[in-house]
């Protein structure tokens, strides 16, 4: 059974960085084609993909985020960060990790850890 | 990057009946890698179809996915309480990866 969960502050202010963590269970980075990725829902909008990490520690970033944006991953920890640095209230938003499968989709998700961006 | 538009943005219908959700995109999506989420506020999405038309573990088959290339149905026969939800549509063939703006299936 695959678990996945969302960790981090609750309420940031604008400029400070933000480091989200995603715990899983259920699979590991050691098998072949396993990612990790993020995905963030503003309030009242669609998904927005953020970025995501594979096994072979290969990582895509959203253009919208690529400047501001890193995802790592602990394979003993079982867990993947992600940091967005310079935040402004445009990232206030639900972020949720998800696991990735072989082809691409995200058959399992969080719940999601919402973020609020404020001073 | 890939835009994907999904219509209507609001479709009220009750249980019992059929729901129809198209998801269009502006160039053709690899592979036809698209999947349909169901999303309910507050909780975790769930993956209904993958690769176009590939029901995922635990779909029922009254849930089914068609199309190809730059459009796309998810048709969700004999509506039940649970499937009043959002639902997104999401192409992971190109990079970046892109979500539609989501369809709100509403009694």
């Amino acid at each position: 059974q695959i678990t996945l969960k969302e960790s981090g502050p609750t309420l940031v202010r604008p400029t400070q960085t933000l480091t989200l963590t995603c715990t899983f269970s259920g699979f590991s980075f050691t098998t072949g084609g396993v990612g990790v990725g993020w995905i963030r829902q503003p309030p009242g909008k669609a998904l927005e993909w953020v970025a995501v990490i594979y096994w072979n520690d290969d990582r895509r970033y959203s253009p919208s985020l690529i400047s501001r944006a890193t995802i790592n991953k602990d394979t003993s920890k079982n867990q993947v960060v992600l940091i967005l640095t310079n935040l402004d209230l445009g990232d206030t938003a639900t972020y949720h990790c998800g696991h990735r499968t072989i082809s691409g989709a995200f058959d399992f998700w969080g719940q999601g850890a919402m973020v609020t961006v404020s001073s | 990057e890939i835009v994907l538009t999904q219509s209507p943005d609001t479709l009220s219908l009750s249980p019992g009946e059929r729901a129809t959700l198209s998801c269009r995109a502006s160039q053709s999506v690899a592979n036809d890698y698209l999947a349909w989420y169901r999303h309910k506020p507050g909780q975790a999405p769930r993956l209904l179809i993958s690769g176009a038309s590939s029901r995922a573990t635990g779909i029922p088959d009254r849930i089914s996915g068609s199309g190809s290339g730059t459009d796309f149905i998810l048709t969700i026969n004999r509506l039940e309480p649970e499937d009043f939800a959002f639902y997104y549509c999401h192409q992971y063939g190109d990079s970046p990866k892109t979500f539609g703006q989501g369809t709100n299936l509403e009694i």
